[in-house]
């Protein structure tokens, strides 16, 4: 059974307006930890941002923020203020036994 | 700082001749080390775990003896691609693990069978 799912396979969004990407996951544990990951054209894989799943208040890195609702198991990515440099795959992923499994991800295209 | 070199970041080879990736941390000790592979325009699927000084822990389907791994040090594993095929050209990717919960990705290698 996949454990992290992101319905999306593509999504486009006007440069400077608000974008949400979306994510669900499957798990049986308490505590844990999520994440989002953004692979730009170079392949680099980068930590946009980590949610543990014990602490209530979503987590923020500057135009990025999540909404967290661990009882829905939701776990989406709000990129706020969007910018030509937002363009990549974004994936979501899963801590699970000290491994990252990542979802299939989302390719955004930022339209200028 | 956590930062991870991964070498070569292409490669082209020859049917049945092996390829060495190297994957290095360069300001921490990674305790753990992941080995993860991506078909274009897919995700990046676990191939194996790697700790240090014991064998690795491949994932079902992925067949050990072709993709051999080795943690010889805390800041240094490998993934030795023996026997390669067509169907092995890929993108490989190393991540490793510090002793908190921080993951750190190499620059990924690209791997070309002809």
């Amino acid at each position: 059974a996949q454990t992290v799912t992101q319905s999306q396979p593509e999504m486009s969004v006007q440069e400077a307006e608000t974008v949400t990407l979306s994510c669900t996951y499957d798990t049986s544990e308490s505590d844990y930890y999520l994440f989002w990951y953004k692979q730009p054209p170079s392949r680099q894989m980068i930590l946009v941002i980590r949610q543990e799943a014990y602490k209530q208040q979503n987590a923020t890195e500057n135009r990025f923020s999540v909404n967290f609702q661990k009882a829905a198991k939701s776990f989406s990515l709000k990129i706020s203020d969007s910018q030509l440099g937002d363009a990549a795959m974004y994936f979501c992923a899963y801590l699970r036994d000290d491994k990252i499994i990542f979802g299939k991800g989302t390719r955004l295209h930022i339209l200028p | 700082g956590a930062v991870v070199s991964q070498h070569p970041s292409r490669v082209i080879c020859k049917s049945g001749t092996s390829v060495k990736i190297e994957c290095r941390s360069l300001d921490f000790q990674a305790t753990t080390m992941f080995w993860y592979r991506q078909f274009p325009k897919q995700s990046l699927m676990l191939m194996a775990t790697s700790n240090e000084g014991s064998k690795a822990t491949y994932e079902q389907g992925v067949e050990k003896d072709k993709f051999l791994i080795n943690h010889a040090s805390l800041t240094l594993s490998t993934l030795t691609v023996t026997s390669a095929h067509p169907e092995d050209s890929s993108f490989y990717i190393c991540s490793a693990r510090a002793w908190t919960v921080q993951y750190t990705f190499g620059s990924g290698t690209r791997l070309t069978v002809v």
